[in-house]
């Protein structure tokens, strides 16, 4: 069956220390891959995606995503985490072709101590 | 940059009053969607509109919602007779092609 998978619900990172966070997808073909993100009673900001070409991509806040399609995987990292990016991060696809609709993985709520 | 936005933020309603949600979507923007989020759950799909009628629906979309886009710039939910089980926020987005969807900041129902 087709889904989107991240393997951890909860992480706690030190400010200052270096994130990544999983996720996983089983569909057919490559499908668009985006992480957003979600902060306490927000709504979902885009923070990037990957339609084809270089498989690491640049987002914003300092944000990046590698794409394998040996691993179906769409693993999100950032080098030096903030204690603002505290939030919960969802990986989503939307199948090729046209206006598809958004299916999100669970998240995973992100947790910044001091 | 232009948003998406959405009103209100906050509704609390009885169970099987009528609710619309309203939303605004960008501008250029051609392919319209509402998903919803349960409190504690993940995001999901509940309806894509394009030139005027619903392109795609999930099987959470049954005839107590309807979608509409009652002018040019604003794209409706409603739920006809709520439950308890509609509690929950829910999300506009829009896009140009369909690929790239922008949200909207949400509205949070809750029916009593």
């Amino acid at each position: 069956a087709q889904s989107v998978t991240q393997p951890d619900i909860h992480i706690t990172v030190s400010e200052g220390a270096s994130l990544e966070l999983r996720c996983n997808y089983s569909y057919g073909a490559t499908p668009y891959l985006f992480w957003y993100v979600q902060s306490p009673g927000q709504g979902l900001q885009l923070l990037l995606k990957y339609f084809s070409g270089d498989t690491l991509v640049q987002g914003i806040k300092g944000f990046e995503a590698e794409f394998k399609r040996s691993q179906s995987s769409f693993n999100l990292r950032k080098p030096s985490v903030h204690w603002s990016d505290a939030a919960e991060y969802f990986c989503a696809v939307v199948l090729s072709g046209g206006y598809q609709k958004v299916t999100f993985g669970t998240g995973t709520k992100l947790q910044v101590i001091p | 940059e232009p948003e998406v936005t959405q009103t209100p933020s906050h509704q609390v309603t009885q169970m099987g009053q009528e609710v619309i949600l309203r939303c605004v979507p960008i501008s250029n923007h051609l392919y319209f969607y509402w998903y919803r989020q349960i409190l504690g759950q993940k995001v999901e799909f509940l309806v894509s509109f394009y030139n005027n009628e619903i392109s795609e629906k999930s099987e959470i979309f049954d005839d107590q919602f309807s979608v509409e886009r009652p002018d040019g710039s604003n794209f409706t939910l409603k739920i006809r007779s709520t439950k308890l089980e509609d509690s929950a926020m829910y999300f506009c987005a829009s896009s140009t092609r369909g690929e790239t969807q922008y949200f909207g900041p949400g509205t949070r129902l809750l029916v009593l």
